[in-house]
């Protein structure tokens, strides 16, 4: 069965320093990939997606996801790290129709140390 | 384009009464999914539809829960008869088959049953 796993539940990181945040997947094929942050009172956005091509891709606010298939993951990384990056962070993964289920992991939260 | 819009934006009401959420997809978008996210169990897939039919309702908790989508612009998620335990924040996501796939989401609705 098609699964997301996020082992970090919480994560704190000094504003400016480096983040990596993990996602593993389970699914049959190569599946299509997301990321989706949650700031508090709000509801999901699209960070970055991934569907073919070059596995590492670009997303909005300066990050960016690397999809290693023999790993299973699509782990997101971010350079320098800003304090309005406190948010909520979902990975999710789905087939190859829009009509399919889109599986999300658990989710990892974010802090930022001034 | 104005994304997903859903109303109420919060809804606070008593035991036992109905509680009629609504969404409006982003124009184009053929699939619209209900989810519910709490503390204690994430963010959770309740239905979600395809050409204004419902493809998959086993996250729909009980017979309490209803959803409809008369057309491909509207769509709503009703609760009958509402319990404490229902308290959550409600989301509307809508997605298209144009290469896209990834899900847009509304700001949510935050209900609290008292």
């Amino acid at each position: 069965a098609q699964s997301v796993t996020q082992p970090d539940i919480h994560i704190t990181v000094s504003e400016g320093a480096s983040l990596e945040l993990r996602c593993n997947y389970s699914y049959g094929a190569t599946p299509y990939l997301f990321w989706y942050v949650q700031s508090p009172g709000q509801g999901l956005q699209l960070l970055l997606k991934y569907f073919s091509g070059d596995t590492l891709v670009q997303g909005i606010k300066g990050f960016e996801a690397e999809f290693k298939r023999s790993q299973s993951s699509f782990n997101l990384r971010k350079p320098s790290v800003h304090w309005s990056d406190a948010a909520e962070y979902f990975c999710a993964s789905t087939g190859y129709s829009s009509a399919s289920k889109i599986i999300f992991g658990s989710g990892t939260r974010l802090s930022i140390r001034p | 384009d104005a994304g997903v819009i859903q109303s109420p934006r919060h809804e606070v009401t008593e035991m036992g009464q109905e509680v009629t959420l609504r969404c409006k997809p982003i124009s184009g978008h053929n699939s619209l999914f209900w989810y519910r996210q709490t503390m204690m169990r994430g963010l959770e897939l309740l239905i979600y539809f395809n050409n204004n039919v419902p493809i998959d309702d086993s996250g729909m908790p009980e017979d309490r829960f209803s959803a409809k989508m008369p057309n491909a612009s509207f769509s709503t998620l009703k609760i009958q008869p509402s319990e404490p335990r229902d308290s959550a924040v409600y989301f509307c996501a809508s997605s298209s088959e144009d290469g896209a796939y990834e899900q847009y989401f509304g700001p949510g609705t935050r209900l609290t049953v008292t």
